[in-house]
């Protein structure tokens, strides 16, 4: 099945803890992108990568690192969350940017 | 810097009726358009896009847009609601030429009224 999987789904940490959320994508997508989702302030681009080692800054990178060592991975890392982290995460992959993206089940995160 | 807007939060339509969802955007050029559909616990799904063509676009579930130029707007549009349409709905930007950042509005809940 097609798909895009993240992992954790959810996750309560510390501020300053160091966090890895993996994603993963099973349709060869050269495009993959982080989003977080707000309450009032809809989906924001973090970061997207348009191939392997290529990757570029959305709307709101502060804060976060991303890296793409092959097509199928996109780990989002938090160095050291803070509390205004606390957010929806959502991966996203598709063949190019003028088409669809497939969107993953999203990663709830609650830093403290 | 490109934006979408979204000016409703909240479009309450009864069932059977039509429904629109509104949405205008500002790009340098000629844009790409997007409608995603985000229901409760899930992850967004792909409605339908304006790339070039022709303005009225036609996508899943029965939904559709039409894209206008002189008003920048890309009007996510039913004629007739079903409850199960009940969701946010996302509007999405990109430029035709330039980076590949992929730009959401704030989001629009649909509630249909049985």
């Amino acid at each position: 099945e097609a798909q895009v999987t993240q992992n954790p789904r959810y996750l309560i940490t510390v501020t300053g803890k160091k966090l890895t959320v993996t994603c993963s994508q099973n349709m060869n997508h050269e495009y993959m992108s982080w989003y977080r989702q707000d309450p009032g302030l809809g989906l924001r681009q973090i970061y997207y990568s348009m191939n392997v080692e290529v990757t570029d800054k959305g709307d709101v990178p502060e804060g976060y690192k991303v890296s793409r060592k092959e097509k199928r991975n996109f780990p989002l890392i938090l160095e050291s969350p803070s509390p205004n982290q606390t957010s929806l995460y959502f991966c996203a992959s598709s063949l190019g940017t003028p088409v669809e993206q497939y969107f993953g089940p999203g990663t709830r995160l609650t830093v403290t | 810097a490109q934006s979408v807007a979204q000016p409703e939060d909240q479009v309450n339509v009864a069932e059977g009726n039509p429904l629109t969802v509104k949405c205008t955007y500002s790009v340098s050029g000629n844009p790409y358009l997007f409608w995603y559909v985000q229901y409760p616990n899930r992850g967004l799904q792909f409605l339908l896009k304006y790339i070039t063509g022709d303005n009225l676009v036609k996508g899943s579930y029965g939904f559709e847009a039409e894209f206008n130029k002189s008003q920048t707007s890309f009007h996510l549009k039913k004629p007739s609601a079903l409850v199960s349409d009940s969701a946010l709905y996302f509007c999405a930007v990109r430029a035709y030429f330039g980076n590949e950042k992929l730009t959401f509005g704030t989001g629009t809940r649909l509630t249909i009224i049985p």
